[in-house]
């Protein structure tokens, strides 16, 4: 596609309930890239893909965060057993190969999630 | 440790004027990129302007310059002529050799008004 898209834009879930959320990269970006946006925050790394390998996931905040990455393309954030403190606008980037000078990413609107 | 630092509180700022935005950054990498992104109300964040640590000359794009001081280890952006579309979040950012992700700082804000 032209850009990236994230699905949903957003997500109301319960507390103690899973969710997924999608990222499609632009066509032919190897890298990708997820990030949480806390309210008043900047962003905050969560994991990096190059490929459908994850060479830097060390920004998950626990073991109920996960990623892949299927076919060098989409990819899925999903959090297991959502707590409030999960609330937040979570963006997808994706780059060409890795993350080259003059290009920054180009970001994904965003998934906003809302845990009650 | 925070590696990017922005400070100021909310800006304001009259149509047609510049407008600074500090952006100060910690590393002690000689090799590293710097970055600055608009993020305006509708959530998207937008690539400005990118300053390599070995580049000799401060970046421009447009309306955007980056005025990159080294030994202060300072990278603040300016804005010149603004509008009204220039009102937005801004985000600094650098990114460090072999490390792929980018570490953001917390952003400032910034109004224009007519």
């Amino acid at each position: 596609g032209a850009g990236v898209s994230q699905s949903p834009s957003n997500k109301v879930t319960e507390k103690g309930k899973d969710v997924e959320l999608r990222c499609d990269p632009i066509s032919g970006h190897t890298a990708l890239y997820w990030y949480r946006q806390s309210l008043g925050q900047g962003l905050e790394f969560l994991i990096y893909f190059q490929g459908n390998s994850a060479p830097d996931k060390s920004g998950l905040p626990s073991d109920r965060f996960s990623a892949e990455r299927t076919g060098g393309s989409v990819s899925t954030l999903t959090i297991q057993r959502t707590q409030q403190e999960d609330s937040a606008v979570y963006l997808c980037a994706s780059s060409h190969r890795d993350l080259i000078a003059n290009y920054g990413y180009t970001f994904g609107s965003g998934t906003r999630l809302t845990v009650v | 440790a925070q590696k990017i630092t922005q400070t100021q509180p909310g800006m304001f700022v009259q149509e047609k004027e510049a407008v600074t935005l500090d952006c100060t950054y910690d590393t002690s990498d000689p090799s590293y990129g710097l970055f600055w992104y608009k993020q305006p109300s509708s959530g998207e964040m937008i690539f400005l302007i990118y300053q390599g640590s070995y580049d000799q000359q401060n970046a421009t794009e447009g309306r955007y310059s980056l005025n990159f001081q080294k030994a202060r280890k300072s990278a603040n952006l300016v804005i010149s002529a603004s509008q009204l579309g220039d009102s937005a979040m801004y985000f600094c950012a650098m990114r460090e050799r072999g490390n792929n992700r980018l570490a953001f700082g917390k952003g400032n804000q910034v109004v224009v008004i007519p």
